[in-house]
C-alpha cells in the first residue's frame, strides 16, 4: 500500500530564506507527482506536475525534483515571501487518476 | 476557461441527515474526482466519475454516492451523516479518467452536528 510522508509537519522561516520541502513515497511504481498549495480553508493550488519520466520542473521561485529510485521528492522555495504561507501537499498518482495525499508541511514566512 | 466550482460553500447539518454537494468541472474536462479532508490531514480520494460512470472507488462506505451528469457536473451524496464526516469536501477535474493535472475547486466545508 502506497504510504506518502512530509516532513516537516511545519515549519517557519524569516522573509528571504531559500528553502526545502520534503515529501517521500513507499511505492516507486507512480504516472506522476503533483505538488499544490492550500490556503486555510480553501481549495487546492497546483504549482508543479513531475511526470515520473521527469527529474525536475520549474516555475519561477518553484523547482521541484522526483527521485523516483528513493522514493523522494523535494520541493525548493527561493527567496521565501510572506505571500508564500500556506500549507503545500504532495499527491503522487498510482493510475486512474486517484491522488495519494501526504499530510502537507504548514509553512510560515516571517515579515 | 471556467475554473471548478462548487457549492455550497459551507453547510451545517445534523447527524442522521442527507446531503448533497455539487461541482461542475473545469470547462473540457470529462472526469471528476471527490476527496474528503478532515482538519490537519491530506485529502483521501472518495470516487471519481468519469463519463458518467463511477470509475474507482477509496475506502468509504455505501452511504458515500454520486453522479455525474452529461455536461460533467457532479454530485456527491452522504446519508446517515455522522459526526466524522465533518470535513473539507474537495472536487477535482481532469481529462479522460483522470490524465495528467487535476484542478481542484475551493470545496464545500460540512460541519455535522
Amino acid at each position: 500500500k502506497q504510504e506518502v510522508t512530509q516532513i516537516p509537519a511545519a515549519l517557519s522561516v524569516p522573509e528571504g530564506e531559500n528553502l526545502v520541502l520534503n515529501c517521500s513515497f513507499t511505492d516507486s511504481a507512480i504516472y506522476n507527482l503533483q505538488w499544490f498549495r492550500q490556503d486555510p480553508g480553501k481549495g487546492l493550488t497546483s504549482l508543479l506536475l513531475i511526470q515520473s519520466s521527469q527529474r525536475e520542473q520549474t516555475s519561477g521561485r518553484l523547482n521541484a525534483s522526483l527521485d523516483k529510485s528513493s522514493g523522494r521528492s523535494t520541493l525548493y522555495i527561493a527567496a521565501s515571501q510572506p505571500g508564500d504561507s500556506a500549507t503545500y501537499l504532495c499527491a503522487l498518482e498510482q493510475g486512474g487518476g486517484k491522488l495519494i495525499f501526504g499530510q502537507g508541511t504548514e509553512l510560515s514566512v516571517k515579515p | 476557461e471556467t475554473g471548478v466550482t462548487q457549492s455550497p460553500t459551507h453547510l451545517i447539518k445534523t447527524r442522521g441527515q442527507q446531503v448533497t454537494l455539487r461541482c461542475s468541472s473545469q470547462s473540457g474536462h470529462n472526469t471528476v474526482s471527490w476527496y474528503q479532508q478532515a482538519l490537519g490531514q491530506g485529502p483521501q480520494f472518495i470516487f471519481q466519475y468519469y463519463r458518467e460512470e463511477e470509475n474507482g472507488r477509496g475506502n468509504f462506505p455505501p452511504r458515500f454516492s454520486g453522479l455525474q451528469f452529461p455536461n460533467y457536473s457532479s454530485e456527491l451524496n452522504v446519508n446517515a451523516l455522522e459526526l466524522d464526516d465533518s470535513a473539507l469536501y474537495l472536487c477535482a477535474s481532469s481529462w479522460e479518467g483522470g490524465l495528467g493535472e487535476q484542478y481542484f475547486g475551493p470545496g464545500t466545508r460540512l460541519t455535522v452536528t
